[in-house]
């Protein structure tokens, strides 16, 4: 069974402070790696996706992947209120989107 | 209408009702998936279409019946559901399967309830 594993939280952070949110995945061949962001009663909206080993930036928010540990993370840094949502991992195969697999989640909150 | 929408947003049904739950997709995507959301599980994904053929069917019970006429629009139809089938029930579509890049835009989902 290929699983994608997250802590439901929730995780409480303190505004301007750095989020770490982390997954792991069992799937050895799992190429991509996906964050969505899924605010109450709304549907999942992705934020960063990572192929490759080590740091991905994008503005406040940088993906690391590493493989050998199947371990993907997502930061924030300076964390907003406007963050507080729940961050949904994924991964996939490289041939196929249709095999993409979803952790249950980790509900952030970013407390002012 | 852009994006991915859905309708109806909310259905309350009983169990030997039959209904339909509509996705349309204004984005000129090939894929488009149904996806079923419940309280603290994993997204589970239900069917695939891809070019309005289903590629992926994952072990799903017969009562939920998908139909994907063209590119744009996927149905699901509903028949003799159980209390345990309420759930977000959320539609999605990508420009193809390719999985390295294949982002998947989300509608806002059908809240669907069974009495």
């Amino acid at each position: 069974q290929k699983e994608v594993e997250q802590n439901s939280g929730p995780l409480s952070v303190p505004e301007g402070a750095i989020a770490s949110l982390n997954c792991t995945y069992s799937d050895r061949g799992s190429q991509s790696f996906f964050w969505y962001r899924q605010y109450s009663g709304k549907s999942p909206e992705l934020i960063m996706f990572i192929y490759s080993n080590g740091d991905k930036e994008d503005g406040r928010f940088t993906a690391q992947l590493n493989k050998a540990s199947q371990y993907v993370s997502l930061l924030i840094r300076d964390s907003q209120p406007s963050d507080s949502a729940t961050y949904l991992c994924a991964a996939s195969g490289y041939s196929s989107a249709s095999k993409i697999i979803f952790g249950s989640g980790t509900r952030l909150s970013i407390r002012p | 209408e852009t994006g991915v929408t859905q309708t109806p947003r909310h259905l309350v049904m009983g169990m030997t009702n039959k209904k339909s739950l509509k996705c349309e997709q204004h984005l000129g995507h090939n894929a488009m998936y149904w996806y079923k959301q419940s309280a603290k599980k994993p997204l589970e994904l239900m069917f695939v279409y891809n070019f309005k053929e289903q590629t992926e069917n994952n072990s799903v019970p017969s009562r939920f019946s998908p139909e994907c006429p063209n590119s744009s629009h996927l149905f699901l139809h509903l028949h003799t559901l159980q209390p345990e089938d309420s759930a977000l029930y959320l539609c999605a579509s990508s420009q193809t399967l390719a999985g390295g890049e294949g982002e998947q835009f989300f509608g806002p989902g059908t809240r669907l309830t069974v009495l």
